[in-house]
């Protein structure tokens, strides 16, 4: 499943499958970039984050993948489990921000077994 | 547990009471953030913090909201005259200072203004 282009507030999935969440930053100066999955009544927690002088980080099941010509970001999950639904937000660092990540609008995963 | 605490996690509350909530960073933290977020909004930053110095405030925080970080460990985050629309949840953040800015955050400090 994949929210494809323009942002979407929700993805569904089946249990296995491979998701794919889009984000799009504003700041085309921002150097560095981090996804976020937020479960309900929990803070963020951290999943992996990627530099601007990358294009793409592997981590363990999850990719990010950094298109800077475009400002675009994505989150790929491989083989979705139920534990992975949630809220997921990709944040960004643009240098006139000092020091804070601003956020994007949230993506809601629902996986179903 | 080692990670990012806050407390309360919850606080209800009547319109003009003041309020204060606590955060207690990643022991080797030098850098505390504080970040406000709505129902269906990502996390908004209000103030960080390097050691016990205040460096940045977003224009969110409003005069009826301070924050402090006396010794450069914890911090508190105040406010004062609560209306109604500050119900959300407040959130901490912090991480070292070595790291590029890949931030921990704590469960959130959920509040309530009737």
């Amino acid at each position: 499943g994949e929210s494809v282009g323009l942002h979407l507030p929700t993805l569904s999935v089946q249990e296995g499958d491979n998701s794919i969440i889009n984000c799009a930053y504003s700041n085309s100066a921002s150097d560095y970039f981090i996804w976020y999955k937020q479960e309900s009544g929990k803070g963020p927690q951290f999943i992996i984050d990627i530099r601007s002088n990358m294009d793409k980080r592997q981590g363990q099941r999850v990719t990010v993948l950094l298109n800077k010509t475009v400002k675009h970001l994505s989150l790929q999950i491989a083989a979705t489990q139920p534990g992975d639904s949630a809220v997921y937000f990709c944040a960004e660092s643009p240098p006139q921000a000092g020091t804070a990540l601003i956020f994007g609008k949230g993506t809601t995963l629902s996986v179903s077994s | 547990d080692t990670g990012v605490s806050q407390d309360p996690r919850h606080k209800i509350t009547k319109r003009g009471q003041n309020v204060t909530f606590r955060c207690d960073p990643i022991s080797e933290h030098n850098r505390l953030y504080w970040y406000r977020q709505t129902l269906g909004q990502g996390p908004e930053f209000l103030t960080y913090f390097q050691n016990e110095a205040q460096l940045e405030k977003s224009r969110l925080l409003s005069d009826r909201f301070s924050a402090e970080r006396p010794k450069g460990s914890f911090s508190t985050l105040e406010i004062q005259r609560t209306e109604q629309g500050d119900s959300a949840m407040y959130l901490c953040a912090s991480r070292p200072g070595s790291s590029y800015n890949e931030q921990f955050f704590g469960p959130g400090t959920r509040l309530t203004v009737l």
